[in-house]
């Protein structure tokens, strides 16, 4: 079956700093999204890329959808302790379920 | 508009008994999926339901099984709990139209198995 792996599993980093996380899937995919999860919170919709090689931001946070779609990236820039928590992706593989990769756990430092 | 809405929050139930957890999507969001998540695990896909029929279906035993009612609620039962059965059980609930398949998650319901 589909399978998606996310790197790294955690990350920690100072204040100020970029973090990225990589998504990969083993299938093409139609769509990807991305989600946050807060610590103690539920996963909370962040964005959807569909078009190979699409590219959005929302303010600090860039993502990436390949060009073969089968793997996306999410970037943030100078990272601030709000960010703080485990970003997914989510792969829909053409109207199935989506199946979620592990997740990164991101560390902020002040 | 109300967002989804879980019940109970917690559980906590022994090995062998069985539980019922509840799920009511966004007003106008006809699919619902479940969800199982464990600090190693990641969120697992258990099953989604569409218009009272269960359109897909993840890779858990027979245990656990969903059901969805003509108001678009939705209920998942675990029987004969195990002990690794503890976990917290999202729901999620999307508008299947044309580019709007985001899914939005409830606060989850933590069951605890001991």
């Amino acid at each position: 079956g589909q399978q998606v792996m996310q790197i790294p599993q955690y990350q920690h980093v100072q204040e100020g700093e970029d973090f990225t996380t990589y998504c990969n899937s083993s299938t093409t995919l139609s769509n990807i999204q991305w989600y946050k999860q807060r610590p103690g919170g539920h996963p909370v919709f962040l964005i959807q890329l569909v078009k190979s090689g699409e590219v959005k931001k929302q303010k600090r946070l860039t993502f990436q959808f390949g060009e073969a779609k089968k793997n996306s990236s999410l970037h943030i820039t100078a990272t601030q302790t709000t960010d703080v928590g485990t970003y997914f992706c989510a792969g829909d593989n053409y109207g199935q379920n989506f199946v979620f990769g592990p997740g990164t756990r991101l560390s902020v430092l002040p | 508009k109300a967002g989804v809405t879980q019940t109970p929050r917690y559980l906590i139930k022994t090995r062998g008994q069985q539980v019922t957890l509840s799920c009511s999507p966004i007003s106008g969001h006809r699919s619902v999926s479940w969800y199982q998540q464990t600090p190693g695990q990641g969120l697992q896909f258990l099953f989604e339901y569409f218009s009272e029929t269960q359109r897909n279906k993840g890779n858990f035993p027979g245990r656990f099984s969903g059901r969805q009612f003509s108001n678009s609620r939705s209920e998942m039962n675990v029987s004969t709990l195990e002990l690794g059965d503890s976990a917290l059980y999202l729901c999620a609930s999307r508008w299947m139209g044309q580019g709007n398949e985001k899914l939005f998650f409830g606060s989850g319901t933590q069951l605890s198995v001991l």
